[in-house]
């Protein structure tokens, strides 16, 4: 099993620019989640899917898009990016009988 | 409001010493409690949840009801604890999680 892998490793943008993260696990599970990472704030979500056709705002949604049209993708859409978005990007899917979170290597995206 | 907290941001202990990371929540009703740990280059993983009550790597976390607790603890540190230490909340019946701000440990030769 991969797990959840995430794609691409490392993104610079340009202030205006969109993109999209990739996220996929083979893990079947249901719940999916969206984190970023920044210094001193600790992981913040900012989207999640309890299963395919499903999603929902996290903490901190503005900014992004989120669908979830199979179980084992969810990618995540930057629609215009700014500075104040320039952060690590962790996806996350959940095992749905041990509550277990099972995190990708992340995405550092750096927003000029 | 729903929330964990974790004081410490930084924690620096000598080879050998105890260390205990501390986590307070703040949540209406039974949630379950977790903590992860993410070491250097590498990416979050599970290091231990209250339910199951087991010791992983030398660290044992007891949750405490009455405050609200629950500290992460080890009585030796070794060198290779150093990382960073995410306290975390699922609420009951839910997948949603609630994150600590996290505390980076750092274990002194």
């Amino acid at each position: 099993n991969a797990g959840v892998t995430q794609t691409p490793k490392f993104q610079v943008l340009k202030t205006g620019q969109s993109m999209t993260l990739q996220c996929a696990q083979d893990m079947n599970h249901e719940y999916m989640s969206w984190y970023r990472q920044d210094p001193g704030m600790g992981l913040r979500l900012i989207h999640y899917s309890v299963g395919a056709g499903i999603t929902d705002q996290g903490e901190v949604p503005n900014g992004y898009n989120v669908s979830r049209s199979t179980t084992e993708d969810f990618p995540l859409r930057l629609l215009s990016a700014a500075p104040s978005q320039t952060s690590v990007y962790f996806c996350a899917s959940t095992d749905s009988l041990s509550y277990e979170q099972y995190f990708g290597p992340g995405t550092r995206l750096t927003v000029t | 409001a729903q929330r964990v907290t974790q004081p410490e941001k930084l924690l620096s202990v000598f080879k050998g010493a105890p260390v205990e990371l501390k986590c307070n929540y703040s949540y209406s009703g039974s949630p379950e409690l977790f903590w992860y740990v993410q070491y250097s280059r590498q990416r979050l993983q599970l290091l231990l949840r209250h339910i199951s009550r087991e010791s992983i790597k030398g660290f044992t976390a007891d949750l405490n009801k009455g405050e609200t607790s629950f500290h992460l603890k080890k009585p030796f540190a070794q060198e290779e604890d150093s990382a960073m230490y995410y306290c975390a909340l699922s609420g009951g019946g839910t997948y949603k999680y609630i994150f600590g701000t996290g505390t980076r440990l750092k274990v002194l030769a």
